[in-house]
């Protein structure tokens, strides 16, 4: 079935330590989003990309870098963890950089920062 | 900027009574009005959405809601839950000329009891 794969699918990590979180889409959507769930703040954007090649800031991207070589992956990186980035992680997609257009999210990466 | 308050955290309700989850938005210009659910351990589904036109939109799972700008509220409704509506629902709101920026609610956990 197509969609959104997220590896992996839970992590525990120490601080300071190098992290990657996958992304892959196999919709062919052009716009690709990276979030954030944490209790009672909803979900946060960390980072956006419009198009492959493109990347943008969200509203919280201090401590992560992203990455959109091909129309399919978008990569979420942790340059150096820190327990504040103790979070469930969504990677979403949606056909154009549109709001009206869905927004498919998948299901999502438990990270654990000690 | 937007921002999006749902004024409860948890709503519980028995099965077959009806509920209303309460979503009020800010914005200084014209928005896009969205209700996503999660289901444990899942991601997040799109259930409505309100772009223009008729202010009342039906969603899927017998879910709708009622955009009243006067108010600022894009309020969910159901006439009857069932258990397997437990989840939590998630409101958000995107500036028309914002592009792909999606504003998410703290979420409301829905607790529907026997």
């Amino acid at each position: 079935i197509a969609g959104i794969t997220q590896a992996p699918t839970s992590q525990i990590l120490a601080a300071g330590r190098r992290m990657t979180l996958r992304c892959t889409q196999d919709m062919r959507h052009n716009a690709m989003y990276w979030y954030r769930q944490d209790l009672g703040l909803g979900l946060r954007l960390i980072h956006y990309s419009n198009t492959a090649g493109t990347t943008g800031k969200g509203e919280v991207p201090d401590g992560y870098s992203v990455s959109r070589a091909n129309t399919d992956d978008f990569p979420l990186t942790l340059a150096s963890a820190v327990p504040s980035q103790t979070s469930v992680y969504f990677c979403a997609s949606s056909a154009a950089g549109e709001p009206y257009n869905e927004q498919f999210f998948g299901p999502g990466t438990r990270l654990t920062v000690l | 900027a937007q921002s999006v308050t749902q004024l409860d955290s948890q709503v519980p309700v028995f099965e077959e009574a009806p509920v209303e989850l309460r979503c009020n938005y800010s914005s200084s210009v014209s928005v896009y009005l969205f209700w996503y659910v999660q289901y444990p351990n899942q991601g997040l589904q799109l259930l409505l959405k309100y772009l223009s036109g008729s202010t009342l939109v039906k969603g899927i799972n017998g879910f709708e809601a009622e955009f009243n700008k006067s108010q600022t509220s894009f309020h969910l409704r159901k006439p009857s839950v069932h258990i397997s509506d437990t989840a939590e629902y998630f409101c958000a709101v995107s500036e028309n000329n914002a592009g792909n920026m999606l504003t998410f609610g703290g979420g409301t956990r829905l607790m529907v009891k026997p």
